[in-house]
């Protein structure tokens, strides 16, 4: 069974760029979650999509954006990049998202912003 | 609100040793899940151990384990037998939301040989 698939795993933008990061989860997963991991802030929720629309968001900008498309697979968008976006971006997914399930992550898009 | 601490920023350990990695948890919900990951050098998060707030029996997955300690909050990680690939980035997370996790600081350990 394959695993959380994220891409690309690494990129290089330059500021005021924006950038589209792609994920698939699990086979038979809907619910897909965006992580943002800095050696500063640590890991923080960006934001979970279920069925297509998005059910909680994190305290981000509105530079950072996602979607979800039919067949489960997300992408998120930053635009209009900033220094501090470099990052680690992990995309998780789980059946639903309820109490129990297990929450499985990528390998992770390696973003710097130079 | 959730809070998750991890009060050991790093750990050596002398290969085929067990490990306690800490982690301390703050809520007032009464269910809640509490997770731990590791996380290799290369990035990815890799899910060890699951125990939801309700379940009996403490969760254990192969040489994890999880001391779950309720009435104390407290979410420690064993791992029994340590080898060189455990040193990692481990992290205690707590579900917050539907898929939502807030983290813990991670520790970071290194196994000796």
């Amino acid at each position: 069974k394959a695993g959380v698939t994220q891409t690309p795993r690494y990129l290089i933008k330059t500021r005021g760029q924006q950038v589209t990061l792609s994920c698939s989860p699990i086979s038979g997963h809907r619910s897909v979650s965006w992580y943002q991991q800095t050696p500063g802030q640590g890991l923080q929720f960006l934001f979970e999509y279920f069925s297509e629309t998005q059910r909680n968001k994190g305290n981000f900008p509105g530079r950072f954006s996602g979607r979800q498309f039919s067949n489960s697979r997300s992408e998120m968008n930053v635009s209009t990049l900033e220094l501090g976006d470099s990052a680690l971006y992990l995309c998780a997914s789980s059946l639903s998202g309820a109490t129990g399930n297990t929450i499985y992550f990528g390998e992770g898009s390696w973003l710097t912003v130079v | 609100a959730q809070k998750i601490t991890q009060t050991q920023p790093g750990m050596f350990v002398q290969e085929k040793e067990a490990v306690t990695l800490d982690c301390t948890y703050d809520t007032s919900d009464p269910s809640y899940g509490l997770f731990w990951y590791k996380q290799p050098s290369s990035g990815e998060m890799i899910f060890l151990i699951y125990q939801g707030s309700y379940d009996q029996q403490n969760a254990t997955e192969g040489r994890y384990s999880l001391n779950f300690q309720k009435a104390r909050k407290s979410a420690n990680l064993v791992i029994s037998a340590s080898q060189l690939g455990d040193s990692a980035m481990y992290f205690c997370a707590m579900r917050e939301g539907p898929s939502q996790l807030i983290w813990g600081a991670g520790t970071k350990l290194i196994i000796k040989p």
